[in-house]
């Protein structure tokens, strides 16, 4: 199964500062998603990744996918109170199971 | 878009009770997921549906779970009996295909609490 590891599993900010997210897979990614989470609620779609070197960004929020398609990262730029949360990676499987995710990195960012 | 709705919210319900969890994917989705989060385990994948038809049930805990589909604009997770150890957040997704560039939509989740 595809197995993602996520760093650091949490994080304190303050706000204004950039901060990065990392997700690492034991195995090819072959489809990387990165979703919010805020306590209570459900998970809110960011970005999905799925060639190697590619960038995508919403906002002040930029994940990239390595060349290699086994690590992925998540950058905020000049976080703000609005960016707390958990952050989690989630992969498709490559017998075209659907997704696992990782553990998720909680996200504090203090005013 | 209403975006994908549980219910309900929050469920408290003894030990040995049944406890039926409800869905409404989003309209035109043709996929539907299970997922339950605790802080032991994290978000696991209980089981997914396309087109109604359940395709990969193995992350079911036990034979106490049962999920089904009976049209594509509901489905329903039954726990019979329940147990403790069943107390999780429960949620619900859908995505417009099966297909692996597809990105899950979460409901807001119902969270069980067995006692």
């Amino acid at each position: 199964s595809q197995e993602l590891e996520q760093s650091p599993q949490s994080l304190i900010v303050q706000e204004g500062k950039n901060l990065t997210i990392n997700c690492t897979s034991s195995k090819t990614l072959y489809g990387l998603y990165w979703y919010k989470q805020k306590y209570g609620e459900g998970l809110i779609f960011l970005m999905m990744l799925q060639k190697g070197g590619e960038e995508k960004s919403h906002e002040k929020i930029t994940a990239k996918l390595d060349e290699k398609k086994q690590q992925s990262s998540l950058h905020i730029t000049a976080s703000q109170p609005s960016h707390a949360g958990i952050y989690l990676c989630g992969a498709d499987g490559t017998s075209g199971s659907r997704l696992t995710f990782g553990e998720g990195t909680q996200l504090t960012v203090n005013p | 878009d209403a975006g994908v709705i549980q219910s309900p919210r929050h469920e408290v319900t003894e030990m040995g009770q049944e406890v039926t969890l409800r869905c409404k994917p989003i309209s035109g989705h043709n996929s539907l997921f299970w997922y339950r989060q605790t802080m032991m385990r994290g978000l696991e994948l209980l089981i997914y549906f396309n087109n109604n038809v359940p395709i990969d049930d193995s992350g079911m805990p036990e034979d106490r779970f049962s999920a089904k589909m009976p049209n594509a604009s509901f489905s329903t997770l039954k726990i019979q009996p329940s147990e403790p150890r069943d107390s999780a957040v429960y949620f619900c997704a859908s995505s417009k295909d099966r297909a692996l560039n597809s990105p899950l939509h979460f409901g807001n989740g119902t969270r069980l609490t067995v006692t």
